[in-house]
């Protein structure tokens, strides 16, 4: 019962360096979202998909790109990162819009 | 104007209290409303659904007024176990329908 599933959990970059998140879902949903967390604030949108093909942007997308070739799977790209990205990322998905979203357990990201 | 506001706390409390959390929402046309757990350094996990009628899950009680737009949180006997962040989540009905998280409230339960 894997649900929504992140790799890696932790990960320290240096400046400039690219990484690619990786989140896949086998609850079949077609909405599938990431969001960064920084100590003490909420969760901030970067990136959105409704499907397979189709990616929006959230509230805060610069420095990051997402790409989903699959239903299950939602990739989220940093390039040349910075150190105002570390933060925590949580992927999720859910089958609506309006339904609940389901979380992965989160990916813990530094950049030095 | 946030689309969803609460009290960031924290509430601090003795075990076996009651406490209860208030969050407003800007947009009167949604209709999906729920409310969330977030234990520190953990992910939001989906604590209940609000329904229009208010419903209960054991010591959790969830009140939904549409005419002020608020929904409300109420623990009896409160735990040890339920100090985490309580995270209320709204609809935005007019962008995409997705729902929007507030900021949380933390929530202290003390022996």
């Amino acid at each position: 019962n894997a649900g929504v599933t992140q790799t890696p959990k932790f990960r320290i970059l240096k400046i400039g360096q690219s990484m690619t998140l990786q989140c896949t879902q086998d609850m079949n949903h077609n909405y599938m979202y990431w969001y960064r967390q920084d100590p003490g604030m909420g969760l901030k949108l970067i990136y959105y998909s409704v499907g397979a093909g189709i990616t929006d942007k959230g509230e805060v997308p610069n420095g990051y790109n997402v790409s989903r070739s699959t239903t299950e799977d939602f990739p989220l790209r940093l390039e040349l990162a910075a150190p105002s990205q570390t933060s925590v990322y949580f992927c999720a998905s859910s089958g609506t819009g309006n339904q609940p979203q389901h979380f992965g357990d989160g990916t813990r990201l530094s950049i030095l | 104007r946030k689309e969803v506001e609460q009290d960031p706390g924290p509430f601090n409390v003795p075990e076996g209290a009651t406490v209860a959390f208030n969050c407003t929402y800007s947009n009167s046309a949604s209709q999906s409303f729920f409310w969330y757990r977030q234990d520190c350094r953990k992910e939001p996990k989906l604590l209940m659904s609000v329904y229009s009628s208010g419903n209960e899950d054991g010591r959790f009680t969830a009140q939904l007024n549409r005419a002020s737009q608020y929904i409300s949180l109420l623990i009896r006997d409160s735990k040890l176990s339920d100090s985490a962040t309580y995270l209320c989540v709204v609809n935005r009905h007019n962008a995409g329908n997705m729902l929007t998280f507030g900021g949380g409230t933390r929530l202290m339960v003390k022996p």
